[in-house]
């Protein structure tokens, strides 16, 4: 099975912030990778697909890059509404996993 | 506009058994694989079961392979998960999820509002 493994799994930033999140795969998984915000009591909601497709209607400020093994999303400029924990997920192979997550916080 | 809505959530005993559906509207619903996600109170996702368009296809987590059976029903536009042998630590929100699209594209959006689970004494 895919282990994906993110860092860090809590990160403080400000508003305006450009922010980071890592996604190391423990095999290639070529460019399989997606990337989803959940908000506190909502439902996840798909940002990035394919390492780095954006989603209709997400803003441009998220970007997705990697393949292999390591995957970044990056927030160009933290906003008040990213505020939320974000997980990778691959589509190599099943058994599908995710990552364990990254919750971003106000500092 | 597309819409997942969940039903059949509740408490239940271990050892129990209880029928979560997912009723699909909005788009060709026999056209794509559908998918079922958990999350643990506090606790990250785990993917749980996707089902291929036809339903002749079945993935499960080994964490519920052989107590869950998910099936659809594409003339009604439903998605069924059925869980038996209920244990404490499947108690969590289950969601299901619609791909963007086909084979190889099956990432999730959007998601069911989710329905909880609780399995306790």
């Amino acid at each position: 099975d895919i282990q994906l493994t993110q860092s860090p799994p809590f990160l403080s930033a400000s508003v305006g912030d450009r922010v980071t999140i890592t996604c190391r795969a423990s095999q290639g998984i070529s460019r399989s990778l997606g990337w989803y915000q959940q908000e506190p009591g909502k439902a996840p909601k798909l940002l990035i697909y394919t390492a780095s497709t954006l989603q209709s209607g997400v803003p441009s400020r998220f970007s997705g890059s990697g393949s292999g093994t390591e995957f970044t999303l990056t927030i160009s400029s933290l906003q008040p509404e990213d505020f939320a924990t974000y997980y990778c997920q691959h589509l190599d192979s099943y058994p599908l996993t995710f990552g364990g997550g990254t919750k971003v916080e106000i500092k | 506009e597309v819409q997942l809505l969940q039903s059949g959530g509740g408490l239940v005993q271990p050892g129990g058994s209880l029928r979560l559906s997912c009723a699909a509207s909005g788009f060709t619903f026999s056209s794509l694989a559908m998918t079922w996600v958990r999350q643990a109170p506090g606790k990250g996702l785990e993917w749980v079961s996707t089902i291929s368009r036809r339903g002749d296809s079945i993935y499960y987590a080994d964490s519920v392979k052989g107590r869950f059976i998910v099936s659809r029903d594409n003339y009604k536009n439903t998605l069924n998960l059925q869980m038996n042998s209920l244990r404490v630590d499947d108690t969590a929100v289950y969601y299901c999820g619609k791909p963007i699209g086909g084979p190889g594209v099956e990432w999730l959006d959007p998601w069911g509002l989710g329905t909880l689970v609780i399995v306790s004494s």
